[in-house]
């Protein structure tokens, strides 16, 4: 069972254009979503991050827009560039016990076209 | 230069022939984990540890060992392995087991071929 959709698989975009990803999650515990990008032939890097108590953060061109009413949130990449093109996960978790573990969406492989 | 460091990068071995790959990290982080990547499939859980001598399993945890024997390092061990063990592995540090906005750091990745 996956708890967090992630959507589109892919996405191709032309450079200055607004990438959009969007994540939807089942748990109502979750208090923690952070967002992960992966360039080829490196691991994920922590790109931006959000709690439930807040709608929006933005961080340079990256934004994340969070609706804790319909359990979604998504990223947004305005001005979207060639050197964006990398895979996109989004997650999120919360405290299980004495662990907190992060539950994966299964990753958005954007491109960025010149 | 704070980092998670795996070896080796590219591994190709035949079926049931014991194998280890290597995780440090020199961040003095509590909490190590394994991953497995797959096209489709997203990243994995293989086993995780919370510190040392601390091991769990993670998701698909079936035909894999670890051990923390040392805060530093954590060893994804395949004592035979199989061609659907054929994946990307990455390992991954943070500072602590619970903390919100402890981020996860990742090695740049072991792809294994199993033949």
């Amino acid at each position: 069972q996956q708890q967090v959709k992630q959507s589109p698989q892919s996405l191709i975009v032309q450079k200055g254009g607004i990438s959009i990803i969007n994540c939807a999650y089942e748990n109502t515990a979750f208090d923690y979503f952070p967002w992960y990008q992966q360039f080829p032939g490196k691991g994920p890097a922590l790109l931006i991050a959000i709690r439930p108590d807040v709608s929006e953060k933005k961080e340079g061109r990256f934004t994340i827009s969070f609706n804790k009413s319909a359990k979604q949130f998504s990223l947004h990449i305005m001005d979207s560039q060639p050197g964006d093109s990398a895979t996109y996960f989004c997650a999120a978790s919360n405290n299980a016990g004495n662990n907190r573990k992060l539950i994966w969406g299964l990753g958005t492989s954007l491109a960025v076209n010149p | 230069e704070a980092q998670v460091t795996q070896n080796p990068r590219y591994l190709i071995t035949v079926t049931g022939k014991k194998l280890t790959v290597t995780c440090s990290q020199n961040m003095n982080h509590e909490y190590m984990s394994w991953y497995r990547q797959d096209p489709g499939l997203g990243l994995r859980q293989i086993y995780y540890s919370m510190n040392v001598e601390v091991t769990d399993k993670g998701d698909v945890p079936e035909g894999y060992k670890v051990s923390r024997k040392e805060k530093r390092n954590f060893p994804l061990i395949l004592e035979s392995p199989s061609p659907n063990q054929t994946s990307l592995y990455f390992c991954a540090s943070r500072p602590t087991p619970t903390a919100y906005n402890s981020p996860l750091h990742f090695g740049n990745g072991t792809r294994l071929t199993v033949t």
